[in-house]
């Protein structure tokens, strides 16, 4: 089955810098790949997603890019700010037969943006 | 937020007791799922159900066992539970993409925090 490793498992940084979250996954049927934003005590939501068609998607300051031939994928937040303090989930999702994706989360990256 | 619900929230039972899980979706999406979340552990896919029907299954041990009556609810009915199932169980749903416009991503509630004693 599908394996995704995220790396950093914890990331601070300063008020305004750029924050790079990566992950890579295994299994070379994955063509969809989306990035969740999960803040304390809330339910994940959906900040960004990209398919294996697409080299770079961008989102004012979110992007992600992806490089299918290493199997790997990163999220990008730039001018980061106090309310993108969250744990960040990357997944890759390989499509059923009702179209529909079968996703396998990261570990999760705790992002602290400091003041 | 109010389209996709989760009740209760919170639910403490013991080894022995029986209890279920309950997921709505309002957003008239025709695929649902149950997520299993632990600390330090990714989100776990459990259970998938396109269209009422069960569609996967990701090695769940049977003490599990969930039940769509229809596209818009699913429950998670519990039954002998061990203390390593205490988690946050997450459910989500998602729209069915051969429709023009839909999108990949996946709702999900605001999960029930299952302790198990």
């Amino acid at each position: 089955g599908e394996n995704v490793e995220q790396h950093p498992s914890t990331l601070s940084v300063q008020e305004g810098d750029s924050a790079v979250i990566k992950c890579t996954y295994s299994d070379s049927a994955s063509n969809y790949f989306p990035w969740y934003k999960q803040e304390l005590g809330k339910r994940p939501q959906l900040i960004i997603d990209i398919r294996s068609n697409v080299g770079e998607k961008k989102d004012q300051r979110i992007a992600v890019t992806l490089n299918k031939t290493a199997k790997h994928f990163s999220l990008h937040i730039t001018e980061t700010q106090p309310e993108d303090s969250a744990v960040y989930f990357c997944a890759a999702g390989i499509p059923s037969n009702f179209g529909n994706e079968k996703l396998t989360f990261g570990t999760g990256t705790r992002l602290t943006i400091i003041p | 937020e109010t389209g996709v619900t989760q009740t209760p929230r919170h639910l403490v039972m013991g080894m022995t007791n029986k209890k279920s899980l309950k997921c709505e979706q309002h957003l008239g999406h025709n695929a649902m799922y149950w997520y299993k979340q632990s600390a330090k552990k990714p989100l776990e896919l459990m259970f998938v159900y396109n269209f009422k029907e069960q569609t996967e299954n990701n090695s769940v041990p049977s003490r599990f066992s969930p039940e769509c009556p229809n596209s818009s609810h699913l429950f998670l009915h519990l039954h002998t539970l061990q203390p390593e199932d205490s988690a946050l169980y997450l459910c989500a749903s998602s729209q069915e993409p051969l429709l023009a416009g839909a999108t990949y991503e996946q709702y999900f509630g605001p999960g029930t925090r299952l302790t198990v004693t």
